[in-house]
């Protein structure tokens, strides 16, 4: 089974602090997203990556970082995190080379306050 | 901008009913269809995968699908409470790696 882990599970920080969420996954998979997910809005893609160093912007990739040096871990960074990024954000991973299944971690559960 | 259109629900059904999910979509080249199903406070799970025209049925979970029609549907049979969650539509946008995703289907089973 494809298993994509999450850092945290809940996380509450203040704002102007810097955050990172970490994503690992152990099925070698290529790409690797970061979502966010709010009441209304559905799911939001941040960043994602198609290779180690690799990073390509989605649709709201404003006020947040990626890197990826390891071909299976995925992080997200919020440089200051303001109270407009409180948000459950959920990460997922695909093979390359696939009709893009994507498979998706627990979730974090972000509180900026 | 590509979209991915599903009505928010919630769809009420009572126990043993078949229910209806219905997902149109607006980018006439997208080749790849999936359902999610998330419960509260959960992340989304996959369910179903479908890539041709047509049906195809895994269990209780059929998906079918209609290119021409830009319509796919996910149907469940013999619905469980356990069902009771929301079902996300995801659409394989052509020629790059992300999916675009509909605000999703609030679906209840009552016992």
């Amino acid at each position: 089974d494809v298993k994509v882990t999450q850092s945290s599970r809940y996380l509450v920080k203040r704002t102007g602090e810097k955050v990172f969420l970490e994503c690992v996954q152990d099925m070698d998979h290529e790409n690797m997203f970061w979502y966010r997910q709010d009441p209304g809005l559905g799911l939001r893609l941040i960043y994602f990556s198609y290779d180690v160093k690799m990073k390509e912007k989605g649709d709201i990739p404003e006020g947040y970082s990626v890197s990826r040096e390891k071909k299976e871990r995925f992080s997200l960074i919020l440089e200051s995190a303001s109270t407009n990024q409180t948000s459950m954000y959920l990460c997922a991973s695909s093979y390359l080379v696939s009709n893009n299944e994507q498979f998706f971690g627990p979730g974090t559960r972000l509180t900026v306050l | 901008q590509k979209e991915v259109e599903q009505n928010s629900g919630p769809l009420s059904v009572p126990e043993g009913a078949i229910a209806s999910l219905n997902c149109t979509y607006s980018d006439r080249v997208s080749q790849s269809f999936f359902w999610y199903r998330q419960y509260s406070g959960k992340s989304p799970e996959l369910i179903m995968s479908i890539y041709s025209n047509g049906d195809k049925e895994d269990g209780r979970f059929t998906a079918q699908l209609n290119k021409a029609s830009q319509y796919v549907s996910l149907l469940i049979r013999d619905s469980q409470p356990s069902d009771s969650a929301t079902y996300l539509c995801a659409v394989n946008e052509e020629g790059f790696q992300k999916l675009v995703f509909g605000t999703g289907t609030r679906l209840l089973v009552s016992p």
